[in-house]
Formats: C-alpha cells, structure tokens, sequence
C-alpha cells in the first residue's frame, strides 16, 4: 500500500504525560500537512512542512506540541504534558508540490483519548 | 480569515435517488479551490471532487457533481444515483492560493446516510 501511513492509530494516555505520532506520507510527496478533528467537527489545521522545513504553524498548535520532518519524508508530532483537551483524531495528509490546488491524501488517523 | 458553513449537519437519502448536500464559504480572495472530501465511517478521508474558482465550469465525476456560485460563494455537492456506499460524512473544503501553504479550511461536515 503507497498511501499515507499513520501509527499508532490508537492512543491511550494519563493527562500529563508526553506522546508521539508518527506520519509516513506518499514517498514522492514534498508537502505534510497535520490536522486536528474533535468530535463534531471538521478538521482543523495545526502545522505544514515542505521537505524538512516547517513552515506555517497555526495558533492552536500550543507551545505543548512540537513536530518534525527530519529528512523531509515521515514526520512526527509530540505533545508534552497532554491534557484532557488534547483527545482528538489526528490527521496527516501530504500532497505533491503545490500553486495548483493539489490534492491532499490524506491517513487514517491517530486517535488519542486523555484520560 | 476564511470561514466554511455546512448548514445541514444529516441527511438523508434513498438508494438510486439524488440528494444535495449545502456549503457556503466567506473569503476576500478572488482565486482559490474548494473541495468535497468525503470520510466513511472509520475510514480515511478521500477527495470527491474539486473546483478552481477562476473556472466558471461546474466540476463533474461521475455520479458527484458541483453548483460553484461565487458571487454568492456557494458550493454545492450534488450526488446522483446514490449509492449505500456513498454513506459517510461529507466536508466541504477551501483552500486559499495566497499564503503558500494550500492548508485546507474544512466545513463541519454534512453526515449522509442513504437508504436501502
């Protein structure tokens, strides 16, 4: 399978402790895109990398998430000291170069409940 | 900064026949694209059809068709023929040209069931 990859695609944590989602995008994909879907909702936008550089964060990614591309292929998202706001479905979805309004494939997600 | 209205949180159809889901959009820019994607339960998100605003021509695929008004920045995802599987959410999506990022603006999301 060639589609954009997500693990864990389930995640159990205690409010306060720290956690990492990995993101494997289409190989030949130079955009990365991450999202944030909370029940009822659509999915909101958190972060965007071109290869390795990270170059647009929202405001809603707290100073509690960080995330990285090292290599400019998968990319993981951490969040320290998570909290009970924090459960949410995480997306990732890459696209092919861009100024043409690409497509964006996107995983099946990441779910993290904060208890 | 760009809003995205889906006025109809479900629907309802039955097999074979057609149903329109509603979006609307409010944004200053006069060039970018706009998106149907649509998300099965416990699947992942697929792209059902997409529009470029400059072009006055309603995009079509197959069964999914769209009513693109932009002086009244409407955005309209017709499905004929539906089908069980077209049962899903559906989000409408806007994506700014200026910026660089093409980060997608989402809707929240239309749930449609269709009826056997």
């Amino acid at each position: 399978d060639t589609g954009v990859s997500q693990d864990p695609r389930h995640k159990i944590t205690k409010r306060g402790q720290n956690v990492t989602f990995r993101c494997d995008p289409i190989s030949e994909h130079n955009r990365l895109y991450w999202y944030r879907q909370t029940l009822g909702q659509g999915p909101e936008f958190l972060t965007y990398f071109q290869n390795e550089a990270q170059l647009e964060k929202s405001r809603l990614l707290s100073d509690r998430f960080s995330a990285e591309r090292p290599k400019g292929s998968f990319s993981t998202l951490e969040i320290q000291r998570t909290e009970q706001g924090d459960s949410a479905m995480y997306l990732c979805a890459s696209s092919l170069n861009g100024g043409g309004g690409g497509e964006q494939f996107f995983g099946p997600g990441t779910r993290l409940t904060v208890l | 900064a760009q809003t995205v209205t889906q006025s109809q949180p479900e629907m309802s159809v039955q097999e074979a026949e057609t149903v329109t889901l509603s979006c609307t959009y409010d944004t200053s820019e006069s060039n970018y694209y706009l998106f149907w994607y649509k998300q099965p339960p416990s699947r992942q998100m697929i792209l059902v059809i997409r529009q470029e605003a400059y072009k006055q021509q309603n995009a079509t695929e197959n069964r999914f068709s769209v009513n693109f008004q932009k002086a009244a920045k409407s955005f309209s995802l017709k499905i004929s023929d539906s089908q069980l599987g077209d049962t899903a959410m559906y989000f409408c999506a806007f994506m700014p040209t200026q910026g660089g990022s093409e980060k997608l603006v989402f809707g929240k999301g239309t749930k449609l069931t269709v009826n056997p």
